[in-house]
This record gives C-alpha cells, sequence and structure tokens, in this order.
C-alpha cells in the first residue's frame, strides 16, 4: 500500500525558511519512473503545482517561485524535503505531497497524495 | 508555461444531471491530461489520466476525451457523492500547472 505523509510547522514568521518533509511508503524513489511531487492550496483557491523529484534526482520547480524553493530527497528514510525561502502572509496553504508515476506510454498522473499540511504564515 | 482554462469556474445541477467540463490549454499538450476530484477538506483524488484513461476504482459514469488542447470531463449521472471541485491538469511540460477548477455545486 503507498501512502504518503507531509510534515512541518504549522506557524511560520515572514521572512523564515519553510522546512516540509514528505515520508512515503509502499515505493521506491529509486525505481524508474517514480517521482514525487509538492503542491499547494491556499484557503478557497485552487491548487498550485510546486515542485517535483524524480527517481533519477533530476528536479523541476513552478516558474514563479523557482527562486525560493529547494527540492530534495533522502533514500534511506524514504523522505522528500522541500525548503520554501522568505515566507510571506500569501504563502498560507494546505501543503500536499504526492506520487506521480511516468510511463513509456503514459503520464499515469498523481495517484496517491498525502493529508496535506497546513502552513499559516504570521508575525 | 502552459496555462490551463477550466469552464465553467461554477455549475449548478441536480442528482442524475448529465455534467460536462471543458479544459483548455493555452499549447497543444499531446493527451497529457489529468483530472483530479477534490471534496471539502481532503486531498484531491486522481480521477483520470493520459485525458480518457479511467483511473482503478473510478466509477464508468466518469469519461473524459480530448487531445491537443481541448479536453472534457463528462460525469453521465451525477450522483450525491460527486459534488466536490474538479481540476484538470497538464504533464506535457514542465512547469507542470492545474487548471482553476469547476465547482460543482446542487
Amino acid at each position: 500500500q503507498v501512502t504518503l505523509r507531509e510534515s512541518g510547522p504549522a506557524l511560520v514568521k515572514p521572512t523564515q525558511t519553510l522546512r516540509l518533509t514528505c515520508t512515503f511508503s509502499g515505493f521506491s524513489l529509486t525505481t524508474r519512473g517514480m517521482y514525487v511531487t509538492w503542491v499547494r492550496q491556499p484557503p478557497g483557491k485552487a491548487l498550485e503545482w510546486l515542485a517535483l523529484i524524480d527517481w533519477d534526482d533530476d528536479k523541476e520547480y513552478t516558474t514563479s517561485l523557482k527562486t525560493r524553493l529547494t527540492i530534495s530527497k533522502d533514500i534511506p528514510k524514504n523522505q522528500v524535503l522541500l525548503t520554501m525561502t522568505d515566507m510571506d502572509p500569501v504563502d498560507t496553504a494546505t501543503y500536499y505531497c504526492a506520487r506521480l508515476v511516468v510511463g513509456d506510454q503514459y503520464y499515469y498522473g498523481m495517484d496517491v497524495w498525502g493529508h496535506g499540511t497546513t502552513v499559516t504564515v504570521s508575525s | 508555461d502552459i496555462q490551463l482554462t477550466q469552464s465553467p469556474s461554477f455549475l449548478s445541477v441536480s442528482v442524475g444531471d448529465r455534467v460536462t467540463i471543458t479544459c483548455r490549454a493555452s499549447q497543444a499538450i499531446n493527451s497529457d491530461l489529468a483530472w483530479y476530484q477534490q471534496k471539502p477538506g481532503k486531498a484531491p483524488d486522481l480521477l483520470m489520466f493520459a485525458a480518457s484513461t479511467l483511473q482503478s476504482g473510478v466509477p464508468s459514469r466518469f469519461s473524459g476525451s480530448g487531445s491537443g488542447t481541448e479536453f472534457t470531463l463528462t460525469i453521465s449521472s451525477l450522483q450525491p457523492e460527486d459534488f466536490a471541485t474538479y481540476y484538470c491538469q497538464q504533464l506535457n511540460n514542465y512547469p507542470l500547472t492545474f487548471g482553476g477548477g469547476t465547482k460543482v455545486e446542487i
């Protein structure tokens, strides 16, 4: 059974750095075609894709936040880490991690999601 | 970046109605499109990938079509559990992007 779980601080102050951890099980991030992605959702708003890392350690970021985001993985711990610098109240959101599977023929989509972790940015 | 425009943003419908949601991409993305359903307070669930392939366990009243720049998600007969917000996502090009969502309400 594939599961993912996000963890991190519920409250950060403006200008601080946010560090989120996605702990997963049921698959290996060393298997070809496996990716872990981060998505966020401000209250009452749409989903926003943030970043991903793949089995080959390739990384991609959303354009508007590229300078503030860093994604990495810890294979022995089955974890993916996301850091976001210079937090602002507009970054208040629920942050999700999800598995993305890519095959030879298809992008299979983000098939398993964590429950999300809510982050509030406030002084 | 590829922009995805969903229409309509809101749909007011009844149980049993046929529902169609459109997702338009700002450039061609082949069939590299996924649809998700999200209920309040929950993470999204994958409904469909490759534009028209139903994810395992998703009821057959959901169907998808399209390629290139225009895609549709259809619910043939809306059930009470289908009241939710639906999002399209393109996976053809980085950065990945989502549409703005379509809220289906009573």
